[in-house]
């Protein structure tokens, strides 16, 4: 079965330098989020996205923005990267609406500032 | 307050035994998802098992299954006769609804080994 896809897997930027992760969903799914593990932590929630509008956010960053396309691949764009922000980003699909459907993670893009 | 408790860092079980692990949430809402993730070192997120507030029925999927205590706000994650390839770190997690793209918010985690 098709999974949650994203792109790169890896990383590595200096300070102050930007980035971009793409997410692409499980197909038919129509809401992303983002997620950010730091080393030792649990997942944080970032942002997200239910049919291309923004739904909910949480502690993202205002250096960091992200959106959901028409095809409902997500972006997330971090700018004036800073070490703190080394950490494991995952993206997570799942159905929309009222119901509390699973949420299938992506593989994660690590990303390491220098 | 934190809304998910999972109070055991680490855990330690012989292969082909059952292994609890525990998890205790808080919310005040009606309507809510529990979800439990295994997160190998190699760091992907995999998706075990969910259970509704609403469902009667504990969850189980395969070899594992969640002991739902819904007044003690519990939601143990059961895993029966352990494999070595179990040993992981896992997450419980809670969705609170309604609504639509509603966020997961995760414990601390328990790192489990399974013994040989």
């Amino acid at each position: 079965a098709a999974g949650v896809i994203q792109s790169p897997r890896h990383l590595i930027k200096e300070k102050r330098e930007t980035a971009t992760l793409k997410c692409y969903p499980i197909p038919r799914h129509d809401t992303v989020y983002w997620y950010q593990q730091g080393p030792g932590q649990d997942p944080q929630f970032l942002i997200s996205f239910y049919e291309k509008m923004q739904s909910d956010k949480g502690s993202i960053p205002d250096r960091f923005s992200a959106q959901q396309f028409s095809d409902y691949h997500s972006e997330l764009n971090m700018s004036s990267l800073e070490l703190g922000d080394s950490a494991l980003y995952f993206c997570a699909s799942s159905l929309g609406g009222e119901a509390l459907y699973e949420q299938y993670f992506g593989p994660g893009t690590r990303l390491t500032v220098t | 307050a934190q809304k998910i408790t999972q109070t055991q860092p680490g855990m330690f079980v012989q292969e082909k035994e059952a292994v609890t692990l525990d998890c205790t949430y808080d919310t005040s809402d009606q309507s809510y998802g529990l979800f439990w993730y295994k997160q190998p070192s190699s760091g992907e997120m995999i998706f075990l098992i969910y259970q509704g507030s609403y469902d009667e029925q504990n969850a189980t999927e395969g070899r594992y299954s969640l002991n739902f205590q819904k007044a003690r706000k519990s939601a143990n994650l059961v895993i029966s006769a352990s494999q070595l390839g179990d040993s992981a770190m896992y997450f419980c997690a809670m969705r609170e609804g309604p609504g639509s793209a509603r966020q997961l918010t995760f414990g601390s985690g328990t790192q489990l080994t399974v013994l040989p």
